[in-house]
């Protein structure tokens, strides 16, 4: 039972380079996010998809890039790396829509750093 | 934009102690989720109200919603070092992936 999995875990990149943070769950969710985390600030949400082919900003979405060609999948772009954007990065599903109480499940997180 | 201030940010405390997690916010949320978050790991689901005044318990746990869904507590009674962790409240909006999340509360519970 797979559920949200995340890669890479960990992964360093230069100013300016491009890279894409995988995110696929098994469990047939409808709705996808991505969210960042940094000290002291809780978790900010990027971007969001309530199915295949829709994509949503959330409340910083300025540098990131998403699609969702399916409904497994949900890839997270980094156009242009910046060092704003080292953060750890969290992938989430869920079934249904809030706030009818359904369960968002959470990957594991993926560390970025931008030198 | 909704915020949800959360406090205190960090709680160290002696096994067997009472605590309580705050979540402020001026804006009214149609749920409150509370999550909890070890080192290393994505946030896991403890508890989501939906109704103003709503309680709900979870073992040694008590989550409340207030009564103008503005604002949840977390308490925990006699806490045990197992408790150590992050916690997170969320507001959820009308529509899915509009969560606020506070900015968390550290608790560190020493044996």
């Amino acid at each position: 039972n797979a559920g949200v999995t995340q890669t890479p875990k960990f992964q360093v990149l230069k100013t300016g380079q491009s890279m894409t943070l995988q995110c696929a769950q098994d469990m047939n969710h409808e709705y996808m996010s991505w969210y960042r985390q940094d000290p002291g600030m809780g978790l900010r949400l990027i971007h969001y998809s309530v199915g295949a082919g829709i994509t949503d900003q959330g409340e910083v979405p300025n540098g990131y890039n998403v699609s969702r060609s399916t409904t497994e999948d949900f890839p997270l772009r980094l156009l242009s790396a910046a060092p704003s954007q080292t953060s750890v990065y969290f992938c989430a599903s869920s079934f249904g829509q809030l706030p009818s109480g359904n369960t968002i499940y959470f990957g594991e997180g993926s560390w970025l750093t931008v030198v | 934009t909704q915020l949800l201030e959360q406090s205190p940010q960090f709680l160290s405390i002696q096994e067997g102690e009472n605590l309580t997690v705050y979540c402020n916010s001026s804006s009214v949320f149609s749920s409150l989720q509370w999550y909890r978050q070890e080192p290393g790991e994505g946030p896991v689901l403890l508890v989501t109200v939906v109704t103003g005044g709503e309680v709900k318990k979870l073992k040694r746990l008590t989550f409340q919603f207030g009564d103008a869904r503005k604002d949840s507590s977390l308490h925990i009674t006699a806490a045990q070092p197992g408790d150590t962790g992050l916690y997170l409240c969320a507001g959820g909006g009308t529509s899915y992936g509009k969560l606020t999340f506070g900015q968390g509360t550290i608790l560190t519970v020493h044996p």
